[in-house]
């Protein structure tokens, strides 16, 4: 299996903050690489696919990169709305597998 | 729109089949280009995917959970369902259903999600 390093684990910010958050694969994955948004209580939603396509409907404030093994999120300019747990996904192979998550909260 | 929500019981005993349906709407599951799929948050770990099915009825299962695990499709219903044999404690989680898309390789709708405990 692909395992899946996000760092940090958590994060404290402050809204109007710019805020990055990375992604590691134990191998390439080529640009197969997703970004979902948590909120407590919530199902996970889809931020960035392949990378860095933003999901329609998702804030311009968010973006994806990277390529191969190493990945990033970036949070232009935090919004209230933003604080959650945000997870990377890889879906270049079977099992399909998840980062551990990070926590991004209110400084 | 599409929308997927999950239904089946929330407490299982210990050694019994863990059983959920996914009833999906706005969408056919007869369409090509989708995977129809279960994932799971364990309380306080992170998410696991279990497996999806094809429109076909092909299905891919995580390894890690193969030999307990059956996927499967009712069209007629525009339900896909999900049953876990053998379950332990260690299969208390949250369970989504979500669809992954062909063409994004992203899960792009989910359902809302639903607890299930295996306690005596």
């Amino acid at each position: 299996d692909i395992q899946m390093t996000q760092s940090p684990s958590s994060l404290s910010a402050s809204v109007g903050d710019r805020v990055t958050i990375t992604c590691r694969a134990s191998q390439s994955v080529i640009r197969y690489l997703n970004w979902y948004q948590q909120r407590p209580g919530k199902a996970p939603e889809l931020l960035i696919y392949a990378a860095s396509n933003l999901q329609s409907g998702v804030p311009s404030r968010f973006s994806g990169g990277g390529s191969g093994t190493d990945f990033t999120l970036a949070i232009s300019s935090l919004q209230p709305e933003d604080f959650a747990t945000y997870y990377c996904q890889q879906s270049y192979t079977i099992p399909r597998t998840f980062g551990g998550g990070t926590k991004v909260e209110i400084k | 729109q599409v929308q997927l929500q999950e239904s089946g019981p929330g407490l299982v005993k210990p050694s019994q089949t863990l059983s959920l349906t996914c009833t999906v709407s706005g969408d056919s599951i007869s369409t090509a280009g989708y995977y129809w799929s279960w994932i799971r948050h364990h309380p306080g770990k992170g998410l696991e995917w279990i497996g999806y099915i094809y429109h076909s009825g092909s299905t891919y299962y995580n390894p890690s959970l193969k030999s307990r695990l059956l996927i499967s499709l009712d069209t007629s219903k525009t339900q896909f369902s999900l049953k876990l044999s053998s379950v332990t404690a260690a299969d208390t989680a949250i369970y989504y259903c979500a669809r992954e898309s062909s063409s994004s390789s992203a899960f792009d709708y989910w359902g809302q999600g639903t607890l299930v405990s295996v306690s005596s």
